[in-house]
């Protein structure tokens, strides 16, 4: 099925650094989401993503963070700067419809951001 | 808002017996869709099954699923696991109407299928 790719597999960093996750969505989606599944927890929505404007976030979407898929190129979630309670699973996700009954969104392998 | 529920967080198996995780929803929408999703070892989770109409049986890969509004549930059933079904499974749910599609998750169940 369709392949999202997500870079780095794992990353650790010193707490108040920044840090970028990046997602290669699937080529013609034109939807990007962010999930973030904390230890033993549930998958939990973060922030989805439109022509270039956040649609809709929650609020685990801190205001340091903040995303962006400038020219095409990697969807990116950027936190800065980065406290112990992000450390987590960082899931992106894309979809080509961005709802309605037959969309289905397409989800990557995850970064685990370990902030210590 | 929504919530999921998967009551159990490992369910184990023997090859070749039927199994079945519980997924049980609530949610304040009136049309939903509703996804199973597999993640195996190092992997991405990829979609399983979906569905979004009352009482009909949705199948695939062995798997089926049938969305039951009246009991609020969405279990997913195979008569025969395999085991390289071995792996964990979300129960998702998202509104399919309007702009607003953030899937909700349950916790996930791992499926531990031995010989």
């Amino acid at each position: 099925g369709p392949k999202v790719l997500q870079i780095p597999s794992h990353q650790i960093i010193d707490m108040g650094q920044m840090v970028t996750l990046n997602c290669d969505p699937v080529s013609n989606h034109l939807y990007f989401y962010w999930y973030k599944q904390i230890l033993g927890q549930q998958m939990e929505f973060l922030v989805n993503f439109y022509n270039g404007k956040v649609m809709e976030k929650s609020k685990l979407f801190k205001d340091q963070f903040s995303v962006e898929r400038p020219d095409g190129s990697y969807f990116t979630l950027k936190i800065q700067p980065t406290a112990l309670e992000d450390s987590a699973v960082y899931f992106c996700a894309s979809s080509l419809l961005g709802g309605g009954i037959q969309d289905t969104q397409y989800f990557g392998p995850g970064t685990r951001l370990l902030v210590l | 808002g929504d919530s999921v529920t998967q009551t159990e967080g490992l369910v184990t198996v023997t090859e070749g017996l039927p199994v079945k995780l519980n997924c049980t929803y609530q949610t304040t929408y009136l049309t939903i869709a509703f996804f199973w999703y597999v993640q195996y070892l190092n992997e991405a989770p990829q979609v399983l099954l979906k569905s979004s109409t009352d009482n009909k049986r949705t199948e695939h890969q062995g798997f089926h699923a049938t969305l039951h509004k009246s009991s609020s549930s969405f279990h997913l059933q195979k008569s025969s696991a395999q085991l390289s079904d071995s792996a964990l499974y979300y129960c998702a749910l998202r509104p399919a109407t309007g702009g607003n599609n953030k899937l909700t998750f349950g916790q996930g169940t791992v499926l531990s299928v031995i010989p």
